[in-house]
């Protein structure tokens, strides 16, 4: 696609409750980033993954974060057991692989964990 | 650790006014540093410097990076109220350690 969409835009989830963010990369990116990001503050990594494998989960903040990517294009970041601190925004960002290359980052989910 | 500072963190102008953005940096394996302008949810890229000493423009912005002393400056003239957004910088490390490591951003506000 033209650029990197995720899905859905906004989620309200109970405490408790399992959800499962989409993102859909940029068309041949082979990198795939998620990040979190809590109001007013710089997105924190949480994931990354090369085609389908995933290289680095070091930021997932417990084991109830899940990611996978298991075609190498779409991915899916799913949260069980749904905790308040796990309110922020979800952003979702691909790249290619030159050296030197930006990120492209897509709307982002906002979770809201009442 | 690795980490990426910037300041302030929050400014306020008038439109006309020239305003600086900082971001100092500590990460080892370093590719490049970008920067990028968050005005809704997804950031924007503008930026991206891999090299010291050389200014990087984009109209009304300009940027450039001092890998010595580790830091990267984001100039604006001439602002509008257009600009106002969250710049964040983030330094991206090498292929191997693929990540972007972002800053808390600046929140710049530029009143009429």
């Amino acid at each position: 696609g033209a650029g990197v969409s995720q899905s859905p835009r906004y989620k309200v989830a109970k405490r408790g409750q399992d959800v499962a963010l989409r993102c859909d990369p940029i068309s041949g990116h082979v990198s795939l980033f998620w990040y979190q990001q809590a109001l007013g503050q710089g997105p924190e990594f949480l994931t990354y993954f090369q085609n389908e494998a995933q290289l680095d989960k070091s930021g997932l903040p417990s084991d109830r974060f899940f990611a996978e990517r298991p075609e190498g294009s779409v991915s899916t970041l799913k949260i069980q057991r749904t905790q308040q601190e796990d309110s922020a925004v979800y952003l979702c960002a691909s790249s290619n692989d030159r050296v030197n290359t930006e990120a492209f980052f897509g709307q982002g989910t906002r979770l809201t964990v009442v | 650790e690795d980490k990426v500072v910037q300041s302030p963190l929050s400014l306020v102008v008038h439109e006309g006014d020239t305003v600086t953005l900082n971001c100092s940096y500590e990460v080892t394996n370093f590719r490049s540093l970008l920067w990028y302008k968050q005005e809704k949810k997804a950031p924007t890229f503008l930026f991206m410097l891999t090299s010291s000493g050389i200014e990087k423009k984009s109209g009304r912005l300009s940027s450039i990076l001092d890998k010595k002393e580790l830091f990267s400056i984001l100039n604006i003239t001439a602002t509008q109220t257009g600009d106002s957004a969250v710049y964040l910088c983030a330094v991206h490390k090498l292929y191997n350690f693929n990540k972007f490591y972002f800053g808390s951003g600046t929140k710049l506000n530029v009143k009429p």
